[in-house]
């Protein structure tokens, strides 16, 4: 079965510095992997989604087959950063649409 | 667009009480999915519908029912809650069936 790690609990980092937000899965074909956020009292966002390689709020993801990773990065990390962060797998066609979450990221970023 | 909503906010049980979670979307999405949120555990999928009349469990379905009979609408049952069932709900909506695109904003239940 497919599985999900970010092996970071709580990640904190100050204003200004690079982040990264380590996601790794398991699955031996083609998978989508996303990266969700959800602020404090908000609820779940997509940031991004690995297949259209795009960058929000400055955050990029590269998808490495090799590493079986998809970590999230941001070179100059903003207060407003501060939230809990997943990364989420699916795998399969058709009308498969099991999304499997890692336990989350928290991240905060101090002044 | 109201976009994905769900009632009711908060509830408390008693062991062994049923109760619906509601959930509705207004984009005329065909893909819905209800999960749960537990500290420490991240997002669970308990059960996903692709379209009207059709849903399928997820990794955690024990204990919930589904049933979809409106694009809009996609209620979540608690057959006999149970104090393990105590969590914070998510229904989800999407108009493809690459991932989730829109998030309720969360029942938070209580089992006691």
């Amino acid at each position: 079965a497919q599985r999900v790690t970010q092996p970071e609990k709580l990640l904190s980092v100050f204003k200004g510095a690079p982040v990264e937000l380590k996601c790794n899965y398991s699955y031996s074909g083609s998978p989508e992997l996303f990266w969700y956020v959800q602020y404090s009292r908000q609820r779940l966002q997509l940031l991004l989604r690995h297949i259209s390689r795009e960058s929000i709020k400055g955050f990029t993801a590269d998808l490495n087959k090799g590493e079986t990773s998809f970590h999230l990065k941001k070179p100059f990390a903003q207060e407003e950063d501060s939230a809990m962060y997943y990364c989420a797998l699916q795998v399969g066609g058709g009308s498969n649409y099991k999304l499997t979450f890692g336990k989350g990221t928290l991240l905060t970023v101090n002044p | 667009n109201a976009g994905v909503t769900q009632t009711p906010k908060f509830q408390v049980l008693k062991t062994g009480q049923s109760m619906t979670l509601q959930c509705a979307q207004d984009m005329n999405h065909e893909y819905m999915s209800w999960y749960r949120q537990d500290p420490g555990m991240g997002l669970r999928l308990i059960h996903y519908s692709v379209g009207a009349g059709i849903t399928d469990q997820g990794e955690v379905p024990n204990g919930y029912n589904v049933s979809r009979s409106t694009t809009e609408d996609f209620p979540l049952r608690l057959l006999s809650a149970a104090p393990s069932q105590t969590s914070v709900y998510f229904c989800a909506s999407s108009y493809s069936v690459k991932g989730v695109r829109y998030f309720g904003p969360g029942t938070r239940l209580t089992v006691t």
